[in-house]
């Protein structure tokens, strides 16, 4: 099963509050969870990944949870900014050789942080 | 230039039209791909190309063709689309093994059907 499940589809929150979304898997294999955002007219960037032998990575104001035997990853977003608006992207990948990567989406989460 | 550039960023063709959409990548990475992105869907892989080798086709009709002349350049020839197949095309790509996975992608060539 390759599919990863996103929660919500959408997410209003106030300026300064914390927002989170939620991922889920299937396939044990995947060894790498990213996470990419995405603002209109561009395309997604990475903005944060975390690899299953750490249970949380903190970059700034970004934090990712991981639980293993859950099979479940969550973006953590703390004091939000209007700036942070944009669909957020969660993803599972593995390596399939020749320096590529499978890697997997979710549906996308849209965020407004409204002042 | 820097990064992965996408051209054109928006394309309008006929069902009987013939175009194609052009990639280039400033990085130096191995591995490129074209992914199909729709309202509400996940991003859809479409083809993988390593060391300027197809490694992925997942299941894409043949109306659209990949060809990847070098490591640095993709693109992909579009001829009797469908009206379903608007949506926006994401190229990307990574590094070898170092690169951990992290896929840098342009911005994208908005593609509708008429």
């Amino acid at each position: 099963q390759q599919q990863v499940k996103q929660s919500p589809q959408s997410l209003i929150v106030q300026k300064g509050g914390i927002s989170i979304i939620n991922c889920a898997y299937e396939n044990t294999a995947f060894d790498y969870f990213p996470w990419y955002q995405q603002f209109p007219g561009k395309g997604p960037a990475l903005l944060i990944a975390i690899r299953p032998d750490v249970s949380e990575k903190k970059e700034g104001r970004f934090t990712i949870s991981f639980n293993k035997s859950a099979k479940q990853f969550s973006l953590h977003i703390m004091d939000s900014q209007p700036g942070d608006s944009a669909t957020y992207f969660c993803a599972a990948s593995s390596y399939s050789g020749a320096g590529s990567y499978q890697l997997t989406f979710g549906k996308g989460t849209k965020l407004s942080v409204i002042p | 230039e820097t990064g992965v550039t996408q051209t054109p960023r928006h394309l309008v063709m006929g069902m009987t039209n013939k175009k194609s959409l052009k990639c280039e990548q400033h990085l130096g990475h191995n591995a490129m791909y074209w992914y199909k992105q729709s309202a509400k869907k996940p991003l859809e892989l479409m083809f993988v190309y390593s060391l300027e080798e197809r490694v992925e086709n997942n299941s894409v009709p043949s109306r659209f063709s990949p060809e990847c002349p070098n490591s640095s350049h993709l693109f992909l020839h579009l001829h009797t689309l469908q009206p379903e197949d608007s949506a926006l095309y994401l190229c990307a790509s990574s590094q070898d093994v170092g690169g951990g996975g992290e896929l840098f992608f342009g911005e994208g060539s908005r593609l509708t059907v008429l």
